[in-house]
């Protein structure tokens, strides 16, 4: 079964406009780390917003907001006030405590902002 | 400064050559990573360096020889390469904390193609 599921092979959202980025994982390790990272067409993995599996806060980091719901296992991406600098690919990817330094990454969600 | 660098950007090979990527951190991060990314694919993991000796190699081909000569720099050495193997290679590093909060960060990338 694959543990980080993203089902949004592609999307578009309008300039300024709010966008959700889904994000669903599968694991029995208690602690875990979630993260997602942004790819534009240059290549380069830009790290964005992590939420551990005890936060009891949703992370935020300026514009980049993750809605953590544990019951459900979802972790995804809100980017408020899109820009046309956020066309890119955008990961998620988890790390359970006891796979040491693994990081698994889901398929990938490619984003288009329409001026 | 959250800054990995790569070199070259760019490298084209043929199947005899022999090349050698290049990462750099100085971030005092402790565990150093090589990834291998096919088009419209997530990165796949090839290598882990732990505090410079190699903790994960993920059934890679003899072909690809990896080297941490020290903390801070991180070597792919290439030989006898295939054209399947053309394909961004991206190196990450992290602090290397215990348990599952440990962010990885990556270096630009360096765009890899096999004649």
């Amino acid at each position: 079964a694959q543990k980080i599921t993203q089902t949004q092979p592609g999307m578009f959202v309008q300039e300024k406009e709010a966008v959700t980025l889904d994000c669903t994982y599968d694991t029995s390790d208690p602690s875990y780390g979630l993260f997602w990272y942004k790819q534009p067409s240059s290549g380069e993995m830009i790290f964005l917003i992590y939420q551990g599996s005890y936060d009891q806060q949703n992370a935020t980091e300026g514009r980049y907001s993750l809605n953590f719901q544990k019951a459900r296992k979802s972790a995804n991406l809100v980017i408020s006030a899109s820009q046309l600098g956020d066309s890119a690919m955008y990961f998620c990817a988890m790390r359970e405590d006891n796979a040491g330094n693994m990081l698994t990454f889901g398929g990938g969600t490619r984003l288009m902002v329409k001026p | 400064d959250t800054e990995v660098t790569q070199t070259p950007k760019h490298l084209v090979m043929g199947m005899t050559n022999k090349k050698s990527l290049k990462c750099e951190q100085h971030m005092g991060h402790r565990a150093m990573y090589w990834y291998k990314q096919k088009a419209k694919k997530p990165p796949e993991l090839m290598f882990v360096y732990s505090y410079e000796k190699l903790s994960i190699n993920e059934s890679v081909p003899s072909r690809f020889s990896p080297e941490c000569p020290n903390s801070s720099l991180l070597n792919l050495h290439l030989h006898a390469l295939q054209p399947e193997d053309s394909a961004l290679y991206l190196c990450a590093s992290s602090q290397q904390i215990t348990g599952f909060t440990d962010t990885q960060y990556f270096g630009p990338g360096t765009r890899l193609t096999v004649l």
